[in-house]
C-alpha cells in the first residue's frame, strides 16, 4: 500500500497568517491527491483534489500543490473558521490511503 | 443535492458484529462509488474498502479483508458495512464517502456512525 505522510503534525498559527502543509506520498501517484479539512464532531470536507484543483465553493484562500511524491497545502491567509485538522488522501492506488492529519490551531 | 445519511450509534460486545447502513438521496447508489472511511477517537482517517466501478467488485483494505462485508441494496439506495469479530480496537466512528463519475476521491460524507466495543 502507498504510505502518506504529513508534516508538521500539528501547527499553531494566528489568523492572517500564511500556513503550509507538506504531504508526501511513499512512490510517485502523479497528481492523484486530494486534500480534507475537518472540524470536531463533523465528517471530512473535500477542499483540493487533483492536487491542485479547488472544489466548487472552497474559498480561494486554499491552494494545493506538486506532483509525484511531494505535495502541498497553502492556505494564504489564515481565517478562524480554518482551524481544523488537515488531510491528503493519494487515488494514485486504488486502495485508497490517507496522510495523518495536520492540526491547525490557534497560536 | 447529495446526501448521505447513516445509522445510529451502536454499542457492542467484543467477539460481536455491527451493521452500519447509510443512505443514499439526491443521487442513486448506482451512480455513485461507496466507500467506507473510519476515525478512532483522536486518530486520523482509515479507509477501509469501498466499491471499484472499473472492476465492478468491492475491494477491502488488507487490514479489514475477512472481517469486513460491505454491500448495496439498490432498490433503497442503501449501503450497508458489516464487521465482525469486533474488539475494542474497532472503536471508532464509521463514515459511509462516496463519489461519482470515477473521480476517486470523496466529495460526499455520510455524519458518521459511532460504533462503541465494550464489554
Amino acid at each position: 500500500a502507498i504510505r502518506m505522510t504529513q508534516s508538521p503534525s500539528s501547527l499553531s498559527a494566528s489568523t492572517g497568517d500564511r500556513v503550509t502543509i507538506t504531504c508526501r506520498a511513499s512512490q510517485g501517484i502523479s497528481s492523484y491527491l486530494a486534500w480534507y479539512q475537518q472540524k470536531p464532531g463533523k465528517a471530512p470536507k473535500l477542499l483540493i483534489y487533483a492536487a491542485s484543483t479547488l472544489q466548487s465553493g472552497v474559498p480561494s484562500r486554499f491552494s494545493g500543490s506538486g506532483s509525484g511524491t511531494d505535495f502541498t497545502l497553502t492556505i494564504s491567509c489564515l481565517q478562524s473558521e480554518d482551524f481544523a485538522t488537515y488531510y491528503c488522501q493519494q487515488y494514485y492506488s486504488y486502495r485508497f490511503t490517507f496522510g495523518p492529519g495536520t492540526k491547525v490551531d490557534i497560536k | 443535492q447529495v446526501q448521505l445519511v447513516q445509522s445510529g450509534a451502536e454499542v457492542k460486545k467484543p467477539g460481536a458484529s455491527v451493521k452500519v447502513s447509510c443512505k443514499v438521496s439526491g443521487y442513486t447508489l448506482t451512480e455513485l462509488s461507496m466507500h467506507w472511511v473510519r476515525q478512532a477517537p483522536g486518530k486520523g482517517l482509515e479507509w477501509m474498502g469501498g466499491f471499484d466501478p472499473e472492476d465492478g467488485e468491492t475491494i477491502y483494505a488488507q487490514k479489514f479483508q475477512g472481517r469486513v462485508t460491505m454491500t448495496e441494496d439498490t432498490s433503497t439506495d442503501t449501503a450497508y458495512m458489516e464487521l465482525s469479530s469486533l474488539r475494542s480496537e474497532d472503536t471508532a466512528v464509521y463514515y459511509c464517502a462516496a463519489y461519482s463519475n470515477s473521480k476517486n476521491y470523496f466529495d460526499y460524507w455520510g455524519q458518521g456512525t459511532l460504533v462503541t466495543v465494550s464489554s
